[in-house]
């Protein structure tokens, strides 16, 4: 079955420090991945998905196919980074969500 | 184009009554899907309505139902309701176009907060 793990409940970093949120997939076929983030009282909204290798808010993520990764990465936080992030793989009409992890950056 | 609507916003059911909740899609799309997302958890994948069909299910029982109105409107409806239902329902709109089976980018809503007592 297909599965999206985020292990960090929560990650705690100062400004200016890097960030990496970890996110492990588990699909057989060619997986569409996502990165989805919810600020404080707003909706869900894409970030970045790894087919347009774009980069967001200064945020990237790669996939590894051999390690079945597509961890999201920044050189450095900001405070407005602050958030809940949710990891997702789709295909072929639905998404699995990771059970996010909760960045707070620190002044 | 205010995205994808979502009513009502907040909604107390007690257990065994029925429950609609409704969505209105970002203009232009023509797919909706619905998640339920219980309380420090990722959404979870209920179903999908493209041209007023359910194209595609998750792991949730037949008390989950829906539908898609000709508007591309949609709406879900949980029968016999339990307490394990409180959770934050949210509907996803997506444009899957001509191709009709690509997984596209969805667009999600603010949700619906049910709980049940």
């Amino acid at each position: 079955a297909q599965r999206v793990t985020q292990p960090e409940k929560l990650l705690s970093v100062f400004k200016g420090a890097p960030v990496e949120l970890k996110c492990n997939y588990s699909y057989s076929g060619s997986p569409e991945l996502f990165w989805y983030v919810q600020y404080s009282r707003q909706r869900l909204q894409l970030l970045l998905r790894h087919i347009s290798r774009e980069s967001i808010k200064g945020f990237t993520a790669d996939l590894n196919k051999g390690e079945t990764s597509f961890h999201l990465k920044k050189p450095f936080a900001q405070e407005e980074d602050s958030a809940m992030y949710y990891c997702a793989s789709g295909g072929y009409n639905k998404l699995i969500f990771g059970a996010g992890t909760r960045l707070a950056v620190h002044p | 184009d205010a995205g994808v609507t979502q009513s009502p916003t907040h909604l107390i059911k007690t257990r065994g009554q029925q429950v609609t909740l409704r969505c209105s899609p970002k203009s232009g799309h023509d797919t909706v899907s619905w998640y339920q997302q219980a309380l420090g958890q990722g959404p979870q994948f209920i179903f999908q309505y493209y041209e007023e069909e359910e194209r595609q299910r998750g792991n949730f029982p037949d008390r989950f139902s829906g539908h898609q109105f000709p508007n591309y409107s949609s709406e879900l409806n949980v029968n016999a309701l339990l307490l394990g239902d409180s959770a934050l329902y949210l509907c996803a709109s997506s444009l899957a176009g001509l191709s009709g089976i690509k997984s596209e980018t969805q667009y999600f809503g603010p949700g619906t907060r049910l709980l049940v007592l």
